[in-house]
């Protein structure tokens, strides 16, 4: 079976400080891979997204970056972070791109 | 434009008392229509894929119908741990991504 994971699992930073966070999933090959935000009481917000390794799709312009060294490997950056970059990071994965989505436990950011 | 609306965005049920969860769609080709639901603090829990009209889903307690404009979420006999949000999502021809709502928080009462 299939197992995302995401860490950390919450997080406090400065703003200005760098930001990586990671997502790794197991038991598939050539997933999609998808980073999302969800704001406090709010839906999800589409941030980018990965069809194979190195293949990255902006969504929102920002001041995060993904990449994804390895078929399994998915990572969400920043150089600098700001206070609005707060909010609920999810991971997530489909075999294709019409194909439902499952998500991983999501990571809290604080930002200070 | 595609758009995913839920409807109401919260409802408060008793235990046992059984009710529906709307979501309705304006996209240009339906691709599939997903049904989530999402605990406090948690990534959403895949529950449900819809693909055409008149297909229906069950699980436990839910099931998902999908009509060409809109789907819902039938709740029957609701008990507390039922209680999240129940987000809903679409893809379309012509965007190769989930489209999601704003959801419906669900609470339970004992």
């Amino acid at each position: 079976s299939q197992t995302i994971h995401q860490w950390p699992a919450t997080l406090v930073q400065p703003v200005g400080s760098p930001l990586s966070l990671e997502c790794t999933v197991e038991g598939t090959s050539n997933p999609n891979l998808y980073w999302y935000r969800q704001a406090a009481g709010r839906g999800l917000q589409l941030l980018f997204y990965s069809v194979g390794i190195g293949q990255i799709s902006s969504e929102v312009p920002q001041n995060l970056s993904a990449s994804r060294p390895q078929d399994r490997q998915f990572i969400l950056s920043s150089k600098k972070l700001l206070l609005s970059d707060s909010g609920f990071y999810l991971c997530a994965w489909s075999l294709r791109s019409y194909n439902e989505q499952f998500f991983g436990p999501g990571t809290r950011l604080t930002v200070l | 434009e595609d758009q995913v609306t839920q409807s109401p965005e919260a409802l408060r049920l008793q235990e046992g008392e059984s009710s529906s969860l709307n979501c309705s769609y304006t996209v240009s080709g339906l691709r599939g229509l997903f049904w989530y639901r999402q605990d406090p603090g948690k990534g959403p829990e895949f529950l449900f894929t819809l693909y055409s009209a008149g297909e229906e889903k069950e699980k436990e307690r839910l099931k998902a119908t999908l009509t060409k404009k809109e789907s819902f979420l039938h709740i029957t006999a609701p008990k507390p741990e039922d209680s999240a949000t129940y987000l809903c999502a679409v893809t379309s021809g012509g965007y190769n991504k989930l489209i999601f709502g704003a959801g419906t928080r669900l609470a339970v009462h004992p």
